[in-house]
């Protein structure tokens, strides 16, 4: 079955800094990427998306990329906010239609005003 | 209000008693899952339903039962609770051919 493994487990910037979050994917079948934050005591919501038909998808500070050929997709977050502080969490989708995402076990990304 | 509910928000039970954790979504939505979250192991799947009356689990399905009597619910049974079940459960709900979770707030556990 699909495998999402995702890099650094923690990280820390400084406010104003880029922060970038790795994820690899094991299925080559997959086809869509979600990345979900996380904020402390609430519940993960949906941040960003990209579909395997798309590079590159960029919403306001936040983008994500996607390589099928190295099965690897990564968050950026540019110019960092303390709001930005969260854990967050990439996910793969293994076939078309509603089969079950495969989360990642997260980063936990800090902004250091 | 219109969303995914949970009951109870926090539980504490003891070792060998049943415990319902409870989902109520008014989206209609085709799809339900529940995971459970613990530090180290991120969002890990119990179990989902495609619709009323069909269920299927996930990578983490002992020691729980679900049932989908209908649409709008989604109850997660600890039939004999042990500690290492121990957690916070998510309840999510998605529409049909589309990629979005949409979450509960989620229902923290203890088992003493």
């Amino acid at each position: 079955g699909e495998n999402v493994e995702q890099h650094p487990s923690t990280l820390s910037v400084q406010e104003g800094d880029s922060a970038v979050i790795k994820c690899t994917y094991s299925d080559s079948a997959s086809n869509y990427f979600p990345w979900y934050k996380q904020e402390l005591g609430k519940r993960p919501q949906l941040i960003i998306d990209i579909r395997s038909n798309v590079g590159e998808k960029k919403d306001q500070r936040i983008a994500v990329t996607l390589n099928k050929t190295a099965k690897h997709f990564s968050l950026h977050i540019t110019e960092t906010q303390p709001e930005d502080s969260a854990v967050y969490f990439c996910a793969a989708r293994p076939s078309s239609g509603n089969t079950p995402l495969v989360f990642g076990k997260g980063t936990r990304l800090s902004v250091i005003a | 209000d219109a969303g995914i509910t949970q009951s109870p928000r926090y539980k504490i039970t003891e070792t060998g008693r049943q415990v319902t954790l409870m989902c109520h979504q008014t989206w209609s939505h085709s799809y339900m899952f529940w995971y459970r979250q613990d530090l180290g192991h991120g969002l890990r799947l119990i179990y989902y339903s495609a619709a009323a009356d069909i269920t299927d689990k996930g990578e983490v399905p002992d020691g729980y039962v679900v049932s989908r009597s209908k649409t709008e619910n989604f109850p997660l049974t600890l039939e004999s609770a042990t500690r290492s079940q121990t957690s916070v459960y998510f309840c999510a709900s998605s529409e049909q051919g589309t990629g979005e979770l949409f979450f509960g707030e989620g229902s923290r556990l203890t088992v003493l």
